[in-house]
């Protein structure tokens, strides 16, 4: 069965720290792989997806994730946040239109 | 341009109320349309899906409903609303075939 592992519940960086956000999935098959932001009462915002190819993904506001198939992991990074970062992540795992699977989301503080 | 539309923003109702949560999407045709609930400190579960009008699948038991009266239109329903059923519901979409969604920007639901 899929599953999305999001460790990390809270992060507290400084700004214009890096950054890295770890996810970890559980999957029978080659994944599609996303992560999704959602600021505060807000819906959630595609930053990058992978399907194939080149296994570092560029996404939007500068982060990038970087697929690693032997370590079952997705995870982001960006190498320096800003203020503006500060917001909660979603790592999800799908193959198809109806069966994405979430994690339980890491919360980013960023501190001046 | 493909849009969502989520409302309303935030809504309080007593228990025992009933509810109805509305999402259109404009610019496609034939979606798959989704509604997600957020509840506090937890990530997104999947509550139902739609892949054409009056066709609904629902994830988990619960004490609500859904319903896709028109192509672009999903929503989401109560006839009696339990404290439980209070948490963040998106209402998301993709196209037939496509991985990765499209959110609304959420409704905040308190049941008092």
């Amino acid at each position: 069965a899929q599953s999305v592992t999001q460790p990390d519940i809270h992060i507290t960086v400084s700004e214009g720290a890096s950054l890295e956000l770890r996810c970890n999935y559980s999957y029978g098959a080659t994944p599609y792989l996303f992560w999704y932001v959602q600021s505060p009462g807000q819906g959630l915002q595609l930053l990058l997806k992978y399907f194939s190819g080149d296994t570092l993904v560029q996404g939007i506001k500068g982060f990038e994730a970087e697929f690693k198939r032997s370590q079952s992991s997705f995870n982001l990074r960006k190498p320096s946040v800003h203020w503006s970062d500060a917001a909660e992540y979603f790592c999800a795992v799908g193959a198809g239109a109806n069966n994405l699977f979430f994690g339980t989301g890491t919360r980013l503080t960023v501190i001046p | 341009s493909q849009t969502i539309h989520q409302w309303p923003a935030t809504l309080v109702q007593p228990v025992g109320s009933p509810l109805s949560l509305e999402c259109t999407v404009e610019g496609t045709s034939n979606p798959n349309l989704y509604w997600y609930r957020q509840a506090a400190g937890r990530g997104l579960q999947l509550l139902f899906y739609s892949v054409g009008i009056g066709q609904i699948s629902s994830e988990v038991p619960q004490n609500l409903s859904a319903s896709r009266p028109q192509d672009r239109q999903f929503i989401l329903s109560s006839k009696k609303l339990l404290l439980s059923d209070s948490g963040f519901y998106l209402c998301a979409w993709n196209r037939v075939g496509a991985s990765g969604y499209t959110f609304g920007s959420g409704t905040r639901l308190t049941v008092v």
